[in-house]
């Protein structure tokens, strides 16, 4: 079976562009994460999808982040506009709901975001 | 204070030795209990998780958990040099489903 995947896995860009990031689960896993990797925080939940729907958003820093996840295989996060203290790495990661707070999240590859 | 707390290391042992990573959480309604590596520059994998109090083995990981002191560990025996990366502590919100990850432990394991 296929991981999460997820695209691109670099990118750099200018202070004030859109980023979007992009990511596809694993075939029926109904849970999605979003989180962002700094030195200095660590790894941090930005946002969770249940059954596509939008669970908590309480990570997510500001409005210029959003997120969607318009299929159970599809979920972008977008930033609008970028600022150099979004780079970090950004992970998505899945997970079956069906067996319960024992089922472990699998993570993608991550995107290495450089915001210049 | 941190929601889990992690000693950020680097924790260093010889090849052969036993590592000792602990972690302690806030949340006393933490219900699952998960030990992911990271490697440089790669994404976290899982390693161990945990559900119960006492200890569990897998291999040569065991992780410990005693939820009354909020407490989980893990243990990594005859330690190789491929161990050496950064463990991450994650335990799982009441509601089961989200995890709040500690700042990990880095290990390097010396030939």
């Amino acid at each position: 079976d296929a991981g999460v995947i997820q695209s691109p896995r670099h990118e750099v860009t200018e202070m004030g562009q859109e980023v979007t990031l992009r990511c596809k689960p694993i075939s029926g896993h109904n849970s999605l994460f979003w989180y962002r990797q700094t030195m200095m925080r660590g790894l941090e939940l930005l946002i969770y999808f249940n059954n596509n729907v939008p669970i908590d958003d309480s990570g997510m820093p500001e409005d210029r982040f959003s997120a969607k996840m318009p299929n159970a295989s599809f979920s972008t996060l977008k930033i609008q506009p970028s600022e150099p203290r979004d780079s970090a790495v950004y992970f998505c990661a899945s997970r079956p709901l069906a067996g319960g707070p024992q089922e472990t999240q699998y993570f993608g590859p991550g995107t290495r975001l450089l915001v210049l | 204070q941190k929601e889990v707390e992690q000693n950020s290391g680097p924790l260093s042992v010889p090849e052969g030795a036993i590592a000792s990573l602990n972690c302690t959480y806030s949340d006393r309604g933490s219900q699952s209990f998960f030990w992911y590596r990271q490697y440089s520059g790669k994404s976290p994998e899982l390693i161990m998780s945990i559900y119960s109090n006492g200890d569990k083995e897998d291999g040569r990981f065991t992780a410990q958990l005693n939820k009354a002191s909020q407490y989980v560990s893990l243990l990594i025996r005859d330690s190789q040099p491929s161990d050496s990366a950064t463990y991450l502590c994650a335990p799982s919100g009441a509601a089961g489903n989200k995890l709040t990850f500690g700042g990990g432990t880095r290990v390097l394991v010396k030939p």
